[in-house]
């Protein structure tokens, strides 16, 4: 997991704040992914992020929900009005270009250690 | 709705002992992945499968891919307590992207000493 680094690693909220998830990647990575996974549960995709560039968020909700990518600085995960159902480890991951690119080139996603998102 | 079944769910086992995790679905995917996860940390990524019929060793890990790639194992040679994890396996149902993944719900594995 060295490398991609997301913050903070806990978060605490109450139902009607916001919450901003930060995600750094990997040295040389201009290519982000979110996902979320609930306990038990395996990771589901949300948002595929270049450079001020959104990819594809076809896994994120359309609504309270949304991410960038800046220029500089980190990716940011922001969810308004967070309610209960919100809660979940979101993880960032980074990968240097669009990983599978041709059938055989499987590029692996580096994985951050998760942000643990609470609502209260 | 594709899906990937991991199986079992939970298993302990003892140190020395030899096991089997199971990833299966009814449908084919292009490659898929194996992933360790330790508790508080991000998955880490253990090995990529693309070949129908594949087999590939990690050490005391050996993975496999279903002839017909809907299905793949992970067998643990005489598993040690480092071995203790939840396993996920994400299958990637595209041929030229990798971020779709499905995953599985994963197997929580415990090595006892």
């Amino acid at each position: 997991n060295a490398g991609v680094m997301q913050n903070p690693r806990h978060l605490v909220r109450r139902r009607g704040q916001e919450a901003r998830l930060r995600c750094s990647p990997m040295k040389g990575h201009s290519h982000v992914y979110w996902y979320r996974q609930l306990p038990e549960e395996g990771l589901k995709f949300m948002v595929y992020l270049q450079k001020e560039n959104i990819i594809d968020e076809s896994g994120m909700p359309k609504e309270r929900f949304s991410a960038e990518f800046p220029k500089e600085g980190p990716s940011i995960l922001r969810i308004q009005q967070v309610v209960r159902g919100d809660s979940a480890a979101y993880f960032c991951a980074s990968s240097p270009r669009r990983t599978g690119q041709g059938w055989n080139s499987n590029q692996p996603q580096h994985f951050g250690d998760g942000t643990r998102l609470s609502i209260l | 709705t594709q899906l990937l079944e991991q199986s079992p769910q939970f298993l302990s086992i003892q140190e020395g002992e030899n096991l089997t995790v199971y990833c299966n679905s009814s449908s084919v995917f292009s490659s898929l992945q194996w992933y360790r996860q330790e508790p508080g940390e991000g998955p880490v990524l253990l090995v990529t499968v693309v070949t129908g019929g594949e087999v590939k060793k990690l050490k005391r890990l050996t993975f496999q891919f279903g002839d017909a790639r809907k299905d793949s194992s992970l067998h643990i040679t005489a598993a040690q307590p480092g071995d203790t994890g939840l396993y996920l396996c994400a299958g990637n149902p595209f041929r030229d992207s990798n971020y779709q993944l499905i995953w599985g719900a994963g197997t929580k594995l415990i090595i006892k000493p």
